[in-house]
């Protein structure tokens, strides 16, 4: 257990619809960062969020948003579903957010868009 | 743009043989650079990482180097086992960014015993 928990772990929703992606960060952590991995892609950076703010954006497209709460959890909104949204979302936690020391990821969730 | 440039993207060894996965970055600033492995439907793991101000290190079987003036760093695994099957990815953060990783492709590994 990393102690970064994801639910739920996996997904399946239909196109055009709407889901929540949580993640809890490790204790102690205060960035949490949104990632998303295709099949046969690599880990494509979303968004990042320092203790309720957000402190950089990626590739992460307009039907997407994301938010960090008060007790640090973070939540990945998926709009308007499509085919290709299909994907394992990770979400990972740092301590701080200048450098990336002690990024440790979460089990992921695991979407199917059908 | 912040790029990370992974070769080779699949890689197959004799079980006992070295491998070595090599990355480029493309912004100078960069100052931290991890190795993850991730296996079959699980979630990245950390294996070793290396800062900007160090050239090379080592953990067991596994080593990083890091050449700062070419903008490269790679990954070397000694004496390989089966269970080093896995993809593995290098990242780098970005000056420019507040500390979030940018990852390379990915390098799926296989070791044949």
């Amino acid at each position: 257990d990393s102690g970064v928990t994801q639910t739920p772990k996996h997904l399946i929703t239909a196109t055009g619809q709407r889901v929540t992606l949580r993640c809890s960060p490790r204790s102690g952590d205060l960035s949490v960062y949104w990632y998303q991995q295709s099949l046969d892609q690599g880990l494509q950076f979303l968004i990042q969020y320092y203790n309720g703010e957000e402190r950089a954006k990626g590739n992460i497209l307009e039907r997407f948003s994301a938010q960090q709460f008060p007790d640090l959890h973070s939540e990945l909104n998926l709009s308007s579903l499509e085919l290709g949204d299909s994907a394992l979302y990770f979400c990972a936690s740092s301590v701080g957010f200048k450098g990336a020391y002690g990024y440790t990821f979460g089990s992921g969730t695991r979407l199917t868009v059908v | 743009g912040e790029n990370v440039e992974q070769h080779p993207s699949t890689l197959s060894v004799q079980e006992g043989d070295s491998a070595v996965i090599k990355c480029t970055y493309s912004d100078s600033a960069s100052n931290y650079f991890p190795w993850y492995k991730q296996e079959l439907g699980k979630r990245p793991q950390l294996i070793i990482d290396i800062r900007s101000n160090v050239g090379e290190k080592k953990d067991q079987r596994i080593a990083v180097t890091l050449n700062k003036t070419a903008k490269h760093f790679s990954l070397h695994i000694t004496e390989t086992q089966p269970e080093d099957s896995a993809v593995y990815f290098c990242a780098a953060t970005f000056g420019g960014s507040q500390g979030n990783l940018i990852f390379g492709k990915g390098t799926k590994l296989s070791v044949k015993p």
